[in-house]
């Protein structure tokens, strides 16, 4: 089952505005991590928060997570067209073993030109 | 060095067939994981091994999959009798240590017929 859930399932752009994605989770977490998925290849890593930690920033790339409301969130500013890729948060709960994460159905983000 | 690797990148099996799916962690890193993709879906983990020991394999869909890293490196995922309902993406993931992000490989795409 999953735990995450990602909104919007699909974002539509113009190149340049910034994009934000939204995870809910259901249980405590020891950390969330934020993921990209171009069609077709596997998953890259963006950026980890641990539970501790409010904001965490890389790049262009700025993530908010709120535990008391169980919820995170990935902003992408200035977006480019290789920014279109799905994009997956996954949370490592606590209590469910080392780092077994749980995945949302993913945020299908498209940068028109 | 060289990410995580994944052989073969896309498998056709008849329904019936077993399959062996390899994956090749970063050098050096103790834990390693598999998941299954359906398509249009997030991952969702199978099993999580730590150096050889198999710790957690309660996402093992049932008893026909099998997965083994006998020295600690190398793991291959064997599916056996294959059924339609195993076609999906199957993807490895490896860590250094415990809760930090955890590297993918490329996948497996499987298509039972």
């Amino acid at each position: 089952s999953q735990q995450g859930e990602e909104d919007p399932q699909a974002l539509s752009i113009q190149e340049g505005e910034n994009a934000t994605m939204n995870c809910s989770y259901k249980t405590s977490i020891n950390n969330l991590q934020w993921y990209r998925q171009n069609s077709g290849r596997g998953l890259v890593h963006l950026i980890l928060i641990r539970s501790n930690e409010r904001e965490k920033h890389s790049g262009r790339l700025r993530v908010t997570l709120d535990t008391s409301k169980k919820s995170s969130s990935l902003l992408i500013t200035a977006s480019r067209a290789a920014d279109t890729a799905s994009y997956f948060c996954a949370t490592d709960p606590v209590h469910q073993g080392a780092q077994k994460l749980v995945f949302g159905q993913g945020t299908r983000l498209t940068i028109n030109p | 060095g060289a990410g995580v690797s994944q052989s073969p990148r896309y498998k056709v099996a008849k329904r019936g067939q077993d399959v062996a799916l390899r994956c090749d962690p970063i050098s050096g890193h103790v834990s390693l994981f598999w998941y299954q993709q359906a398509l249009g879906q997030g991952p969702e983990f199978l099993t999580y091994f730590q150096n050889e020991a198999q710790l957690d394999k309660s996402g093992l869909p049932s008893d026909r999959f099998f997965a083994e890293r006998p020295e600690g490196s190398v793991s291959t995922l064997k599916i056996q009798r294959t059924q339609q309902e195993d076609s999906a993406v199957y993807l490895c993931a490896s860590t250094r240590t415990v809760y930090n992000e955890q590297f993918f490989g490329p996948g497996t795409r499987l298509t039972v017929l």
